[in-house]
């Protein structure tokens, strides 16, 4: 299957700072990506989704000024966490596809947020 | 939105077939029933996906009866390693995967 990377794997910030993460499609050109959290024991919660060169739309109940996505190029998107706080800290993870809705979506690693 | 229940956790001893069991009662004409695998901290990983019938591929088989409104993942010969949570979805929700709670697989030895 094709290759989604994060960068980083896990990262640990004071509170009040911005985060953050990206997520690189490398062997193919994503025209959609998700932003997924997941806390322990739970499910993925689904964030946002990217169309690159547009506006993510976001899920009900996700800030959009706390989460910022950018997805300026076919091969990557960005999550900041902006003035983050110990609450956000979890398990960010992306996925990435390519086409339309009936194509496969591909996982990256995952980023694992601390907020002291 | 088809909603999915399956097992929160299921126990398994290695070299036994396990099967899990997915109630989708409310599946749509056009949605697929598509399974991921997730370890701990780690994204989650495809395993098999169908539309009715059986499907089987190098790691597992599906099974969807003919009113769909139900599919069991089946693994053949579990392993220490494949103690993971197992997580069914329905449809795309418009391009969009949407995961239940899943079901935490425990293989002992």
């Amino acid at each position: 299957g094709a290759v989604v990377s994060q960068h980083p794997s896990r990262v640990i910030c004071k509170s009040g700072t911005s985060v953050k993460i990206e997520c690189r499609s490398l062997d193919f050109q994503a025209t959609t990506m998700f932003w997924y959290r997941q806390f322990p024991k739970q499910s993925l919660m689904l964030m946002a989704t990217s169309n690159e060169g547009s506006k993510a739309t976001y899920e009900q109940g996700v800030e959009k000024d706390k989460f910022l996505i950018n997805h300026a190029s076919l091969t990557l998107s960005t999550l900041t966490v902006t003035s983050a706080h110990p609450e956000d800290s979890s398990f960010y993870i992306c996925s990435a596809r390519w086409g339309d809705r009936y194509n496969e979506q591909f996982f990256g690693p995952g980023t694992r947020l601390t907020v002291l | 939105l088809a909603k999915t229940t399956q097992p929160i956790s299921m126990d398994s001893y290695e070299g036994q077939e396990v099967n899990i069991t997915c109630s989708h009662n409310n599946i749509a004409t056009n949605d697929y029933i598509t399974w991921y695998q997730q370890f701990p901290s780690q994204g989650p990983r495809f395993i098999i996906q169908g539309y009715k019938t059986k499907v089987t591929n190098e790691v597992a088989s599906l099974f969807i009866p003919a009113d769909r409104k139900s599919s069991t993942l089946s693994l053949p010969r579990v392993s220490l390693s494949d103690t993971a949570v197992y997580y069914c979805l329905v449809g795309d929700q418009g391009g969009k995967l949407i995961f239940g709670q899943g079901t935490e697989l425990s293989v002992k030895p």
